[in-house]
Formats: C-alpha cells, structure tokens, sequence
C-alpha cells in the first residue's frame, strides 16, 4: 500500500520569496511516480512536475522544483519568486509504475492550503 | 489542446436520487480514473478502465457503478444518493500506451462534477 504524508496544512510565505512543501512517502513498491498537483478555490486539478522514482535528477517546471531524496522517501516542492496566484491547495500524489500494473491511480497526501502575503 | 470534459458542471439531487456523471477523455486517450474528493478532503480513487474494461477498482460504494463506453467516454452511475456522496467528482485520462516512458501516463483531470446531495 502505498501512503502519502503531507504535515503541514498551511503555510504563509511573503510575495517574491521562495516556499517549500513537504511530502513524504512510504511505498514497496520498486517503481513508482510522485507529482505535485495544485487546486485553486475553483476546483481544478492542475499538474505541476512529476519525478520518477529512477529520475537521479531533481524534476524542475519553470519556478517549481521538486526536492526528491530517495533514501528519505522525500518529494518536497520548491516554488521560487511567489506570486499571488500561487495561492491554493497543493496536493502531493504518487502511483505505482511497474510494467503491467493494470493501473496507474494517484494516491494523494491530505494537501497544503498556500496563502501568499503581498 | 483538447482537455478531459466532464458534465454536468454541477448536480443537486434529493437524499434517494440517482445521478449520472459523464467523463469525455482526450482523445486517443484509452484510459479513464474517477475519483471522488469530499469537502476539505483529498481525492480518493473510485474506479479505473482501460479500452472499456474495468481495470481496478477502489472505495467505490456498491451504489455506484462505472463504465467506458466505444467512443472512450465514460459515465459515474450514482443511486441512492446520501448527504455523505456530495463532492467533487473528477475524471482523469491517460495513454496506456504512450511511449515507453511513464511520463507518457501522466493523468489530465477534467474541471470535475460538483455534486450536492441536500
């Protein structure tokens, strides 16, 4: 089974600084994928970066960075230079990703509601 | 680009109704997810079919049923509606068969059905 951990329900960071979110993982599975959502209050499930778990480099996507350490079951998101329209819920998933798995659904961790201060 | 639609937009049914979410994935995208996310809740897999067999299924209530029909798309059959089934519906969509990359398996969510049961 695999289980997500999110510990921080908000956080607070100042426009134009930088911010991290935590997210921890615990899988057996040898293969696996980890991604970044973010839900805004309208609802929508928008991808930010995805890693593999065989990925040796940290996945970047324009200001967002993911953090991953594989030995500490890691995958922190990194987002430079805030901006008000960072402002939402960000949701932590990972996926089992062995060949002929059958299926490849998201586990989410419980989210990290982000409010950027002007 | 094409995107996952998803209809209704919105649904309010009466405790005991019945209600039908339709699920439109890009196209040639062979692969659907449901997922259910409560209020203040992270999404949870309900349901999976990849070229319209069910393919795994996850705490989908025995009220619901799912299928993928010809043409891709796929609809959330709902009955007995209670209070607890008001959410967020989303649909997903992937590419079995992109690649051989799991990049190529990345789900697109659609906008999402909100449902509320009164």
């Amino acid at each position: 089974a695999q289980k997500i951990t999110q510990t921080q329900p908000g956080m607070f960071v100042q426009e134009k600084e930088a911010v991290t979110l935590d997210c921890t993982y615990d899988t057996s599975d040898q293969s696996y994928g980890l991604f970044w959502y973010k839900q805004p209050s309208s609802g929508e499930m928008i991808f930010l970066i995805y890693q593999g778990s065989y990925d040796e480099q940290n996945a970047t996507e324009g200001r967002y960075s993911l953090n991953f350490q594989k030995a500490r079951k890691s995958a922190n998101l990194v987002i430079s230079a805030s901006q008000l329209g960072d402002s939402a819920m960000y949701f932590c998933a990972m996926r089992e990703e062995a060949w002929g798995a059958g299926s490849y659904q998201l586990t989410f961790g419980k989210g990290t509601k982000l409010s950027v201060i002007p | 680009a094409a995107g996952v639609i998803q209809s209704p937009r919105h649904l309010i049914k009466e405790k005991r109704e019945t209600a039908t979410l339709k699920c439109y994935p890009i196209p040639r995208h062979d692969t659907v997810y449901w997922y259910q996310q409560g209020p203040g809740q992270d999404p949870q897999f309900l349901i999976s079919f990849y070229e319209k067999m069910q393919s795994d299924k996850g705490s989908i209530p025995d009220r619901f049923s799912a299928q993928q029909f010809s043409d891709y798309h796929s609809e959330l059959n709902m009955s007995s509606l209670e209070l607890g089934d008001s959410a967020l519906y989303f649909c997903a969509s992937s590419s079995e068969m992109t690649g051989g990359s799991f990049i190529g398996y990345e789900q697109f969510f659609g906008p999402g059905t909100r449902l509320t049961v009164l």
